[in-house]
């Protein structure tokens, strides 16, 4: 079945340091890809998304490059804040013959603290 | 505009109880999801309604349930309480099937004692 599988985490980086999540997925076809974050207390926001191969997301300094090759969706900034404290998640959102399953399947989340 | 909203945002419940968790998407959706996040089990999909019909369910019992309502609000039922029922509900919406981005409300925290 679908699979996504996420760095091992916590990650604590110090204000302005480069931040790598990694995110590689397992799926039939061509899914979707995205990343979500979660602050404390809340619930998910969308932070960026591709939708077939080579296709970069971006979103608040947020990149990632979708990668058919490496089956990978690594989640890139150059210059992370203290507000970008948070759990991201990997997703992807799976399709046959066209036809969405609807249901998007998630990485195991990976905890991030930025230090001022 | 009004994102997804969930209600109520704390249910305390006791074992064998039954728990009725609400949603209302973002206006113009039609598909609403449930998912569980539950400590250190990362989030599971529950269910998939769209206009009105359930479209997919994840691996869940029975007793997990739901339908949605002719205005595309949703409503999830959970009967026989377990402990490990205790957990995040999250309820997702999307413009429809050919959607691929969610949108996600802040969630309904559902302990059981």
């Amino acid at each position: 079945g679908d699979s996504v599988t996420q760095m091992e985490g916590p990650v604590t980086l110090s204000e302005e340091a480069f931040l790598t999540i990694n995110c590689t997925y397992t799926a039939t076809g061509y899914p979707s890809l995205f990343w979500y974050v979660q602050y404390p207390g809340e619930g998910l926001q969308l932070l960026l998304k591709a939708t077939k191969a080579d296709d970069k997301g971006s979103n608040k300094g947020f990149e990632a490059t979708y990668r058919k090759e490496t089956t990978s969706f690594h989640l890139e900034k150059g210059s992370v804040q203290v507000s970008d404290s948070a759990v991201y998640f990997c997703a992807l959102s799976a399709f046959a013959g066209g036809t969405s399953y609807g249901k998007l399947t998630f990485g195991q989340g990976t905890i991030l603290t930025v230090h001022p | 505009e009004a994102g997804v909203t969930q209600s109520p945002t704390h249910l305390i419940k006791t074992r064998g109880q039954q728990a009725t968790l609400r949603c209302s998407p973002i206006s113009g959706h039609t598909s609403v999801y449930w998912y569980q996040q539950a400590l250190g089990l990362g989030l599971q999909f529950l269910l998939w309604y769209d206009e009105g019909e359930e479209r997919n369910r994840g691996n869940f019992p029975p007793r997990f349930s739901g339908r949605q309502f002719p205005n595309y609000s949703s409503e999830l039922n959970v009967n026989a309480l377990e402990l490990e029922d205790s957990a995040l509900y999250l309820c997702a919406s999307s413009l429809g099937t050919g959607s691929y981005e969610q949108y996600f409300g802040p969630g309904t925290r559902l302990t059981v004692t």
